[in-house]
């Protein structure tokens, strides 16, 4: 059973828009959450994270979300440059172990 | 770069025998998880290890085991290989604020 999903397989956006890119999860015990970026034929690589006593982090151009009571939280990178393309995944967790969703695929079209 | 490393970088195996791939953790982390990213997929958590024993597990069978070592790098081993068993393999080593940090992986192949 998927415990973390990412209902969008891809989104497109033109550069200099915003691109949000979300994540749900089902187990209300998770009290950190991460997001990676993933090119091909390289491992993920942490973009920013936020724990649960937050509701949002922001670092330059990337803000991530987090809403508790609806168990939801999104990636917001603004303007959005051609270099963001790539697999975007979501991470879950509760100290121990990591859940993550099965990617969404941006596409920054110049 | 993350400063974590992993060898080999590829590397292909035939049904029923056995793989061991390692992972050198970044510096000053103690704690390092093993994940399996099938094609398509999110990575799925294989275990994790915190100074030298193994403190978390997922929905692996035992043939999936490890060691993680003094100097905290670490091993996966694979017993027994399956062609399901074809897949990135990517160790992951946590900061002391919770963050994990991957190396690039080792795309196992299971002819």
């Amino acid at each position: 059973d998927q415990q973390v999903k990412q209902n969008s397989p891809s989104l497109s956006v033109q550069e200099g828009r915003i691109s949000i890119l979300n994540c749900d999860y089902t187990n209300s015990m998770f009290d950190y959450f991460l997001w990676y970026k993933k090119y091909p034929a390289e491992g993920p690589t942490f973009l920013i994270s936020i724990s649960s006593i937050k509701d949002k982090n922001e670092d330059g151009r990337f803000t991530v979300f987090l809403n508790k009571s609806a168990k939801h939280l999104s990636l917001h990178i603004v303007p959005s440059q051609p270099g963001d393309s790539a697999v975007y995944f979501c991470a879950a967790g509760d100290g121990n172990q990591f859940y993550f969703g099965t990617g969404t695929s941006l596409t920054v079209i110049p | 770069e993350t400063g974590v490393t992993q060898s080999p970088t590829h590397l292909i195996k035939t049904r029923g025998q056995q793989v061991t791939l390692r992972c050198s953790s970044q510096s000053g982390h103690n704690t390092v998880s093993w994940y399996q990213q099938a094609l398509g997929q999110g990575p799925q958590f294989i275990f994790q290890y915190y100074r030298e024993e193994e403190n978390g597990r997922g929905n692996f069978p035992p043939r999936f085991s490890g060691l993680q070592f003094p100097n905290y790098s670490s091993e996966l081993n694979v017993n027994a290989l399956e062609l399901d068993d074809s897949a990135l393999y990517l160790c992951a080593s946590r900061s002391q604020a919770n963050t994990q940090y991957f190396g690039p992986g080792t795309r196992l192949t299971v002819l």
